[in-house]
């Protein structure tokens, strides 16, 4: 299986910081990558795919790079409602395995 | 658009067989990967497996032994069966859709459905 090691577990940051979080796979998979964000009680939500494609209705102060094992997400100016938990996901082979996460807090 | 929503039972003994089932409502069912993740209490998200319109699986081989996904395409719906239950799979379980860009199928999950808490307890 291919391990997906996210950094930092954990980050606190206030609104307007500029937050990258980074994900790293065990061996590479090109840009078969996605980013999600999940808030408490609530299923995750596809943010970026292809390591740097915006899903569909995200806003732009999300954005992601990366190929191969090292990939970023970052968020440009932080808002309010970007206070969630973000999971990395490979989709290069099966079975598709997902980061730690990074849970970003308020400051 | 495609939206996703599930339903099944919540509380199992151990040794009982979890049930789930997802609806797809508003897009269509073919021309995707209809997928099974699972998240413990306070943990990270655990792939388990998927199912195409036609009956074309992939399982993780951690869960492979105990899972059965099956679909049901007159109905637009998908299910999940893991056999065996402890207490290890106590999870909220989502159904997800994976749009998938090749043969292996590679993808990506969106939407997902609202979830499903599974406790295990005696």
């Amino acid at each position: 299986d291919i391990q997906m090691t996210q950094s930092p577990s954990s980050v606190s940051a206030s609104v307007g910081d500029r937050v990258t979080i980074t994900c790293r796979a065990s061996q590479g998979i090109s840009s078969w990558l996605a980013w999600y964000q999940q808030k408490p009680g609530k299923a995750p939500k596809l943010l970026i795919y292809a390591a740097s494609s915006l899903q569909s209705g995200v806003p732009s102060r999300f954005s992601g790079s990366g190929s191969g094992t090292d990939f970023t997400l970052t968020i440009s100016s932080l808002q309010p409602e970007d206070f969630a938990t973000y999971y990395c996901q490979q989709a290069n082979s099966f079975p598709h395995t997902f980061g730690q996460g990074t849970k970003l807090e308020i400051k | 658009q495609v939206q996703l929503q599930q339903w099944g039972a919540g509380l199992l003994k151990p040794s009982e067989t979890l049930s789930l089932t997802c609806a797809v409502y508003g897009g269509s069912f073919s021309g995707y990967y209809w997928s099974w993740i699972r998240q413990p209490p306070g943990k990270g998200l655990e792939w388990i497996g998927e199912i195409n319109h036609s009956g074309s699986t992939n399982y993780n081989p951690s869960l492979k032994s105990r899972v059965t996904i099956s679909v049901d395409t007159s109905k637009n719906q998908f299910s999940l069966k893991l056999s065996s239950v402890t207490a290890a799979d106590t999870a909220v379980y989502y159904c997800a859709s994976k749009q998938y860009y090749d043969i292996l199928p590679r993808g990506w999950f969106d939407p997902w459905g609202q979830g499903t808490l599974v406790t295990v307890s005696s």
